[in-house]
């Protein structure tokens, strides 16, 4: 069975740092390309960073560029998401995803990160 | 960056009847827009990519249409588990970006 696992969150002040990590199971980790997306409480989805499978290829939504860092580990099968400077409106549920937009996607549960003095 | 704009915000709809939900692109984006159904408390599910094409596993009832600027989902005879939140999603340009959602309702 995929199974996608997030971890890392919780509640930090603002201009803080978290490491996000996901770990994949029941699939070759490696093949594929992965994503981050977050949810305000409420509110759309937005979608944060991807990672090519050997990460050669990173992409950052403008919002968390310079700020936000992606990167795996296929030897652990484990996707990260290192933040920094964290912002209130960083606050969200932060779902590590397989190709979304296939018949391969899968989602994680989510972990949520609150930025919060 | 594109804009997504989904129209309506809500729309309330009576089991069986059929759902018309809109999306928006600020400039072309192709045939790269997916849609996603999200329940509370679930992650997002895929239901159509290439704007048209069903994910698998997803009933016929559901059916995407549009290109450029303007796509359509339509579900046909709602059904008790299809009241739920929507997203479109452009892919044709990075950043990928969603729109707001459009909660369909029971009537």
């Amino acid at each position: 069975e995929v199974q996608l696992v997030e971890s890392g969150g919780g509640l930090v002040q603002p201009g803080g740092s978290l490491r996000l990590s996901c770990a994949g199971s029941g699939f070759t980790f490696s093949s594929y390309w992965m994503h981050w997306i977050r949810q305000a409480p409420g509110k759309g989805l937005v979608w944060v960073a991807r990672m090519s499978t050997d990460g050669s290829t990173i992409t950052y939504a403008d919002s968390v560029k310079g700020r936000f860092s992606i990167s795996r580990d296929n030897a652990k099968n484990t996707l990260y998401l290192q933040m920094n400077s964290l912002r209130v409106e960083d606050t969200a549920l932060y779902y590590c995803t397989r190709n979304p937009i296939t018949d391969e996607a899968h989602w994680g549960q989510g972990t949520l990160v609150t930025v919060s003095s | 960056e594109i804009v997504m704009t989904q129209s309506p915000a809500t729309l309330s709809v009576s089991p069986g009847e059929r759902a018309t939900l809109s999306c928006r692109a600020s400039q072309s984006v192709d045939s790269n827009l997916a849609w996603f159904q999200q329940k509370p408390g679930q992650a997002p599910r895929l239901l159509m990519s290439v704007a048209s094409t069903r994910a698998t596993g997803i009933p016929a009832r559901f059916s995407g249409s549009g290109s450029g600027t303007e796509f359509t989902l339509t579900i046909s005879g709602l059904q008790s588990e299809d009241f739920a939140h929507y997203f479109c999603l452009q892919y044709n340009n990075w950043p990928w970006t969603f729109g707001q959602g459009t909660k369909v309702e029971i009537k």
